[in-house]
């Protein structure tokens, strides 16, 4: 089944504690992104990645690296969380070009205390 | 900058009744829109698109889309609303100046009631 895999789907963590999580695709996407989705703030783009080892900033990177080392695979990285981060999480793919949209994965919720 | 609203924060319609949830958008050149929906506790899954052609886009689970340049409007409408239709529904441009990024409305929360 073509699909985006997030891992994990809820997450609670403490201040400053590195946290990774992991995205998966198995469609053999070149573009990939990391949103963020807050009440009232909708979905916010934080990372996209165009193909391997090409990455870019979104509107909320503060806080959050990415890396794209395989074309699968794109992890969001938070070295040091803090309560602001708290969130919902999800991952995309997408083939390149403007006609295509995303595949989302399934979320994760992140809890920073 | 490209954008689309979504001027209603929440749509109420009973179930049978047709549902229309509406969106707006600001691009410069060819827009590119999606509407996506997102049930409780789940991802967002892809409901329709509009690229070029037919101004009347057909989707998933029976919903369709207006696309009216004139207006700049790519409003959501289903003939015949079901209690299961009740989530969160967003939507999109895709802006391919700023590497392909969906711009996302703020959302309509639609409540289909018995």
């Amino acid at each position: 089944e073509a699909q985006v895999t997030q891992n994990p789907r809820y997450l609670i963590t403490v201040t400053g504690k590195k946290l990774t999580v992991t995205c998966s695709q198995n469609m053999n996407h070149e573009y990939m992104s990391w949103y963020r989705q807050d009440p009232g703030l909708g979905l916010r783009q934080i990372y996209y990645s165009m193909n391997v080892e090409v990455t870019d900033k979104g509107d909320v990177p503060e806080g959050y690296k990415v890396s794209r080392k395989e074309k699968r695979n794109f992890p969001l990285i938070l070295e040091s969380p803090s309560p602001n981060q708290t969130s919902l999480y999800f991952c995309a793919s997408s083939l390149a070009g403007k006609g295509y949209g995303y595949t989302f994965g399934s979320g994760t919720r992140l809890t920073v205390v | 900058a490209q954008s689309v609203a979504q001027p209603e924060d929440q749509v109420n319609v009973a179930e049978g009744n047709p549902l229309t949830v509406k969106c707006t958008y600001s691009v410069s050149g060819n827009p590119y829109l999606f509407w996506y929906v997102q049930y409780p506790n789940r991802g967002l899954q892809f409901l329709l698109k509009y690229i070029t052609g037919d101004n009347l886009v057909k989707g998933s689970y029976g919903f369709e889309a207006e696309f009216n340049k004139s207006q700049t409007s790519f409003h959501l409408k289903k003939p015949s609303a079901l209690v299961s239709d009740s989530a969160l529904y967003f939507c999109a441009v895709r802006d391919i100046n700023q590497g392909g990024k969906l711009i996302f409305g703020q959302g309509t929360e639609l409540s289909v009631k018995p």
